[in-house]
């Protein structure tokens, strides 16, 4: 079992420029969830996805979105990227509630 | 929201010594977890606390649940440099939707 599953594992972008991450859950986890973790803070909840939907959302302007496939696969998309965006991006996945296993991350780095 | 506050934000220890780090929620905890996290990695899932007064061990790291104090304590016995990273508590929002929320942390450094 390869677990979460993260890509890439470090990108960098240009102010303005727009970026997409993308996350596998461990096997037989049909939740996604992403987070941004700022240097130094603890994990901010972006939004979940389940069946195909965004079910919730945390305090992010609308620049982030994101998408769940069939296969429970999930990309976070962030346009317009700010300085401010620069974190390490981390995905979680869940079955139905159980647990929560989270991925390696992807350092994204705006500049 | 659910706030979570981690006490001490980093620690300093010798190796072998003991040490205890604290989180306090400002509301119900429903389920209480503690994550490892190597500098710029992923989180490494630790325990789950769900139960007031529940106690859970592994290896030498205890965790304990003050449901009435809404407060969790991760205790390290006999630290080594394995230990060293930074160790954040989360908790759910009582829905069984795992939208944690987390304490912004605390680094742990083992000196051999």
């Amino acid at each position: 079992d390869a677990g979460v599953t993260q890509s890439p594992t470090h990108l960098i972008k240009t102010r303005g420029q727009q970026v997409t991450l993308r996350c596998s859950p461990k096997s037989g986890h049909d939740t996604v969830s992403w987070y941004q973790q700022a240097l130094g803070q603890g994990p901010q909840f972006i939004f979940q996805y389940y069946e195909e939907e965004e079910r919730q959302r945390g305090n992010f302007p609308d620049r982030f979105s994101g998408h769940q496939f069939p296969n429970y696969s999930s990309e976070l998309n962030v346009n317009a990227l700010l300085l401010g965006d620069s974190a390490l991006y981390l995905c979680a996945s869940s079955f139905s509630g159980q647990g929560a296993f989270f991925g390696q991350g992807t350092r994204l780095t705006v500049v | 929201s659910q706030e979570l506050e981690q006490s001490p934000q980093s620690l300093i220890v010798q190796e072998g010594k003991n040490l205890t780090i604290n989180c306090t929620s400002s509301k119900t905890l429903y389920g209480l977890y503690w994550y490892k996290q190597k500098y710029g990695e992923g989180l490494i899932f630790l325990m789950m606390l769900q139960k007031g007064g529940e106690e859970k061990s592994h290896e030498k790291i205890t965790a304990k649940l003050d449901e009435k104090k809404q407060q969790s304590s991760l205790h390290i016995t006999a630290s080594q440099p394995s230990h060293a990273g930074i160790y954040l508590c989360g908790a759910d929002n009582g829905y069984n939707f795992n939208k944690f929320y987390f304490g912004s942390g605390t680094k742990l450094n083992v000196k051999p």
